[in-house]
């Protein structure tokens, strides 16, 4: 499958822990976004990195959230001491370019917290 | 700030008919507007990419319109079939902020057989 991959689909965790989710972009692209679909909710862009580097985290919630995307391996989105307020959808992007490609998303990582 | 709009949420048709799925947004200034299919617990899938410059694409049952000046674009589905029957999302990519999409809320289509 040449497509982008998320890991886990479902992530559950208590209230206080850490949630960490895993993204690889399809072969081939450097560019990595991350998306947040809250119940009943579009879906907000959060954070846009390539390989090593954070080009845009404006959408980002100022505590507890980063991202990475290392020179090896998938990009992670980690969020400490999870709250209800977490509970989501969680999509990652990825493309060929910043600007006039396409940008083609995995299945989400669906994280529930209790 | 840039917001996408989508009417309508939601739309129930008979198979076979043809429909219009509409989207705008506030800021014309642009790179590309893409159009996408989700399917319920799923991710998105990409059906369409309209780079500022070009008018319309298209791709077998879709067609989908792009007014940059207006801020408007459309999704055409020709003989719509049960299989269509999904949340479509238009995404905007602007000049101005980096490689990010802005999405509207949807369109939930229902093709009734």
């Amino acid at each position: 499958n040449a497509g982008v991959m998320q890991n886990p689909r479902h992530l559950v965790r208590r209230r206080g822990q850490e949630a960490r989710l895993r993204c690889s972009p399809m072969k081939g692209h450097s560019h990595v976004y991350w998306y947040r679909q809250l119940p009943e909710e579009g879906l907000k862009f959060m954070v846009y990195l390539q390989k090593e580097n954070i080009i845009d985290e404006s959408g980002m919630p100022k505590e507890r959230f980063s991202a990475e995307f290392p020179k090896e391996g998938p990009s992670i989105l980690r969020i400490q001491q999870v709250v209800r307020g977490d509970s989501a959808a969680y999509f990652c992007a990825s493309s060929a370019a910043p600007t006039g490609a396409p940008q083609h998303f995995g299945d989400g990582t669906r994280l529930s917290i209790l | 700030k840039q917001e996408v709009t989508q009417i309508p949420a939601a739309l129930s048709v008979p198979e076979g008919e043809n429909l219009v799925l509409n989207c705008s947004f506030t800021d014309s200034a642009i790179y590309n507007l893409q159009w996408f299919r989700q399917d319920p617990g799923k991710g998105l899938t990409s059906l369409l990419l309209i780079q500022s410059s070009q008018r319309e694409q298209t791709s077998g049952r879709l067609n989908a319109s792009l007014d940059k000046s207006s801020g408007r674009s459309t999704l055409y589905i020709a003989a719509s079939q049960p299989g269509d029957s999904a949340t479509y999302l238009c995404a905007v990519k602007e000049e101005t902020s980096g490689s990010r999409l802005t999405f509207g809320e949807g369109t939930q289509l229902t093709v009734n057989p």
